[in-house]
């Protein structure tokens, strides 16, 4: 069976302080692509990052990186100096193919001033 | 501009008013699928599309119906709305499996 969990319902932080939101999937098969989404108060999803699972090379974009262990089966997301503007919901998923697209609970994140 | 476009944006209906959500992409796209997303549970995948005229279920499809005669174009159709499909639906759209999946900015449905 495939699934997404994102254990983190709401994490809270002060502006300024890394946050790590975590994401852990399952699946049983050896081709999938994982997937980070934002969705801002506004409501919209903004596509963050994809990842296949041949590619286990962490990725930076600025403040945002990913470490991606299919090990632990992990795709974790981690914010470095969080700013106000980062408060969102956000969303890990996996994609196995035939477009069925599982996605986790979301993690609520606040980041306070 | 590329985009997945959804209407209408917002939605009050009585139980048991047919309605239909509308979805086109101008991307040229295989893929289109629809979305609920409730507190606590996410999004859930309702129905997808894999090309024209090929549809399937998703997770929870009960309650939903769609059709897809043009590639752009993948409607969903609530025949008889009920106060538990009151959510927030996107449609979405890829070019194949495993490229980056487009997102409509969402229909806020409300069934009283």
């Amino acid at each position: 069976a495939q699934k997404v969990t994102q254990a983190q319902t709401e994490i809270s932080v002060v502006e300024k302080e890394d946050v790590t939101l975590d994401c852990v999937y399952e699946t049983r098969d050896t081709t999938y692509y994982l997937f980070w989404y934002k969705q801002p108060p506004s409501g919209e999803l903004v596509f963050l990052i994809r990842r296949n699972s041949f590619d286990e090379q962490n990725e930076i974009s600025g403040r945002y990186s990913w470490n991606f262990q299919k090990s632990t089966s992990s795709f974790n997301f981690t914010i470095t100096a969080s700013q106000v503007v980062d408060s969102a919901v956000y969303f890990c998923a996996l994609d196995t193919g035939g477009f069925k697209t599982i996605f986790g609970a979301g993690t609520r994140l606040f980041v306070k001033a | 501009e590329a985009q997945v476009t959804q209407n209408p944006r917002y939605l009050i209906t009585v139980t048991g008013k047919k309605l239909t959500v509308t979805c086109s992409q101008n991307m040229n796209h295989e893929y289109m699928s629809w979305y609920r997303q409730d507190p606590g549970l996410g999004l859930r995948q309702i129905y997808y599309s894999m090309n024209v005229e090929v549809t399937d279920k998703g997770d929870v499809p009960e309650g939903y119906k769609v059709s897809r005669k043009e590639k752009r174009n993948f409607p969903l159709i609530l025949e008889s709305p009920s106060p538990n499909q009151t959510s927030l639906y996107f449609c979405a759209s890829s070019l194949v499996f495993g490229n980056t999946i487009y997102f409509g900015e969402g229909s806020w449905l409300t069934v009283v």
